[in-house]
């Protein structure tokens, strides 16, 4: 069964600094998404993507984040001027057929 | 406010035993889905329901769309389904893999 790949599985930045986390959907799913878990809180939506377009943001995606298919397979979810609040477990998605919904295994970003 | 609802927070079983998670939900749903969390933080999905009832190996979910509830059973525990199992929705107006509304997650362990 094909997988969703997150790079790196671990991030450990300088509050202030950017990141960059990588993801790799499944090539035939034309929908994405980036999620995020704060410790001990329940799962969140950032922002979705439809057939290369974001379709929906949430709140939370504000000017601070922002997310580039730079090649046209991989994902990326760019988070500037990182905050201590920002540390949590980032997940990306993507949806279709066959497999349904499919997550990466998650980056577990720590702001210092 | 929380569109999803899980019960119990945290469940603990003996090896053998039944058990039954339940998630409530309060909006409209193209689906509701079924994840696990393993220990390390990776999501995996579990089942896909729109109505009725799914089986795979020990594990069942149901669902009924009049009382927009839904469970999840598990028949003979073992200490590896251990795990957060999570509940979540695709809202009516999307498609059945559009964003996802989650509950909060269930904890559950199982001794031997």
């Amino acid at each position: 069964e094909p997988e969703v790949t997150q790079t790196p599985s671990h991030q450990v930045t300088q509050m202030g600094q950017e990141v960059i986390l990588r993801c790799v959907p499944i090539s035939n799913h034309l929908y994405f998404y980036w999620y995020r878990q704060i410790l001990g809180q329940k799962v969140e939506f950032l922002v979705s993507f439809y057939n290369n377009e974001i379709s929906e943001k949430s709140e939370i995606f504000d000017d601070q984040f922002s997310v580039e298919r730079p090649d046209g397979s991989n994902f990326t979810l760019k988070i500037r001027s990182t905050k201590l609040e920002d540390s949590a477990m980032y997940f990306c998605a993507s949806g279709g057929n066959p497999y349904g919904y499919t997550f990466g295994s998650g980056t577990r970003l720590t702001v210092v | 406010k929380n569109e999803v609802e899980q019960s119990p927070q945290n469940l603990t079983a003996q090896e053998g035993e039944f058990i039954t998670i339940n998630c409530s939900y309060s909006v409209g749903i193209s689906a509701l889905h079924w994840l696990q969390q393993h220990p390390g933080g990776g999501i995996v999905s579990l089942f896909m329901l729109s109505s009725g009832k799914k089986k795979h190996g020990r594990l069942i979910a149901t669902i009924n769309i009049q009382e927009k509830h839904s469970s999840l059973h598990i028949t003979a525990s073992h200490p590896r389904d251990s795990a957060v199992y999570i509940c979540a929705v695709t809202r009516d107006r999307g498609s059945t893999l559009g964003r996802l509304y989650f509950g909060r997650g269930t904890q559950l362990t199982v001794w031997p």
